[in-house]
């Protein structure tokens, strides 16, 4: 899987929105582009997946810029309950299953 | 409904003792996977099973790990002589079989495996 580029940390406030940046120059046409996040003490949690079109669903949105070369998570709301370590992953169809974590974002919300 | 459960959540060993982690997958799922967790990493790919086999074993660090799923449901992943660096939390996810890049892979809580 090609390699993504996250910042180490982000700080929020609580109830503003957030937006989470995933740097993958080297993205193939096929890969795609999923994000995964892990409260503490628990598992990883997916959050959301996309491949050139931008996505939402209850939990977030995802920003796909037009040459695939970025991305952007996007919680419009952030609670305390928000705090984790946001993993940007890409995964190429017909390749490998397992997914490839990097060190990921801790984001830090502020009540 | 369930998700993917994982016993025992914490278990301390001396080194050299060997120990078993379970992992019980959500219902249906055919895939399941291993990956193992240091402290401040992402969690690191072991091993992927599709049903009772092993598709992908090419993560595990050495032949003292060995992980099984005899009726396409259950693993065990075995850890035999363990060393202090075997310390790390033990993740299990498993998912239902899809197009590789669209698949959502639900995760349980871990087992934190402590050697002393």
């Amino acid at each position: 899987d090609a390699k993504t580029t996250q910042p180490n940390s982000m700080e929020s406030n609580e109830e503003e929105p957030v937006h989470l940046p995933c740097n993958h120059s080297t993205i193939s046409g096929t890969d795609y582009i999923h994000w995964y996040r892990q409260l503490p003490s628990q598992g990883p949690e997916y959050v959301i997946h996309g491949l050139t079109s931008n996505v939402n669903n209850r939990m977030a949105s995802l920003a796909i810029a037009e040459d695939r070369k970025s991305s952007t998570l996007i919680l419009h709301r952030a609670t305390l309950r928000d705090a984790a370590v946001y993993y940007c992953i890409l995964r190429e169809a017909g390749s490998a299953r397992q997914l490839t974590f990097g060190s990921g974002t801790q984001l830090t919300v502020l009540p | 409904g369930a998700g993917v459960s994982q016993t025992p959540s914490n278990k301390v060993t001396e080194k050299g003792k060997y120990v078993e982690l379970r992992c019980d997958p959500i219902s249906g799922h055919t895939a399941l996977y291993w990956y193992r967790q240091s402290l401040g990493q992402g969690p690191e790919f072991l091993i992927y099973f599709q049903g009772t086999g092993a598709a992908d074993d090419s993560g595990l660090p050495n032949d003292r790990f060995f992980a099984v799923r005899p009726e396409g449901s259950v693993s065990t992943l075995k850890i035999q002589r363990t060393e202090r660096g075997d310390s790390a939390v033990y993740l299990c996810a498993s998912s239902r079989l899809g197009l590789a890049g669209q698949e959502t892979q639900y995760f349980g809580p871990g087992t934190r495996l402590l050697v002393l």
